[in-house]
């Protein structure tokens, strides 16, 4: 079974408005942190944005917050004011604590297209 | 700080061939991780090394292999290169174990011809 989903391939957004990029995982381990990064096309993965499974809280960082409704097993990411610098593709990862150190095991990603 | 740093960033070699990346984490980092990024199979995690010693592996066969050195510096080796070796590899760096930070470099990319 797909431990991260992200069902949507492709999305267009118009530059200003907000966005929100689908996430559902999969995993028994109740101690688990959800990551996204962006990768534009020159390949580099940017961390945008973590969330621990114990934090009370969703995490925001900038024009990035993470929408994280623990029961649905979903971590959406929500961009804000969208920018033309945003267009890239996205990907949602998780860390199992479990498994013990870092390995992040990634979904296929969103590809992310801001329009004028 | 300086980020991560892999080198080299292009490489072209043909089937039969070995080859030899590196990886340098930001100054301080302990933990590296590779990853194998391929249109076919997205993102696929390789292995995980904190203080020279292999503490994860992903399913890869034999002929992927690293190591890390005492400045945190990690390799990774491909043996017996195939055509499906073809990939953008990423290395990620992070303080420790179960840290909330992991940053990737600019990864090398790899062509098997």
């Amino acid at each position: 079974a797909q431990k991260i989903t992200q069902t949507q391939p492709g999305m267009f957004v118009q530059e200003k408005e907000a966005v929100t990029l689908d996430c559902t995982y999969d995993t028994s381990d109740p101690s688990y942190g959800l990551f996204w990064y962006k990768q534009p096309s020159s390949g580099e993965m940017i961390f945008l944005i973590y969330q621990g499974s114990y934090d009370q809280q969703n995490a925001t960082e900038g024009r990035y917050s993470l929408n994280f409704q623990k029961a649905r097993k979903s971590a959406n990411l929500v961009i804000s004011a969208s920018q033309l610098g945003d267009s890239a593709m996205y990907f949602c990862a998780m860390r199992e604590m479990a498994g013990g150190g870092n390995k992040l095991t990634f979904g296929t990603g969103t590809q992310l297209k801001v329009e004028l | 700080k300086a980020g991560v740093t892999q080198t080299p960033r292009y490489l072209i070699k043909t089937r039969g061939q070995q080859v030899t990346l590196s990886c340098s984490p930001i100054s301080g980092h302990r933990s590296v991780s590779w990853y194998q990024q391929t249109p076919g199979q997205g993102l696929q995690f390789l292995f995980e090394y904190f203080s020279e010693t292999q503490r994860n592996k992903g399913n890869f066969p034999g002929r992927f292999s690293g190591r890390q050195f005492s400045n945190s510096r990690s390799e990774m080796n491909v043996s017996t290169l195939e055509l499906g070796d073809s990939a953008l590899y990423l290395c990620a760096s992070s303080p420790g174990t179960s840290y909330n930070e992991q940053f990737f470099g600019p990864g090398t990319r790899l062509t098997v011809l």
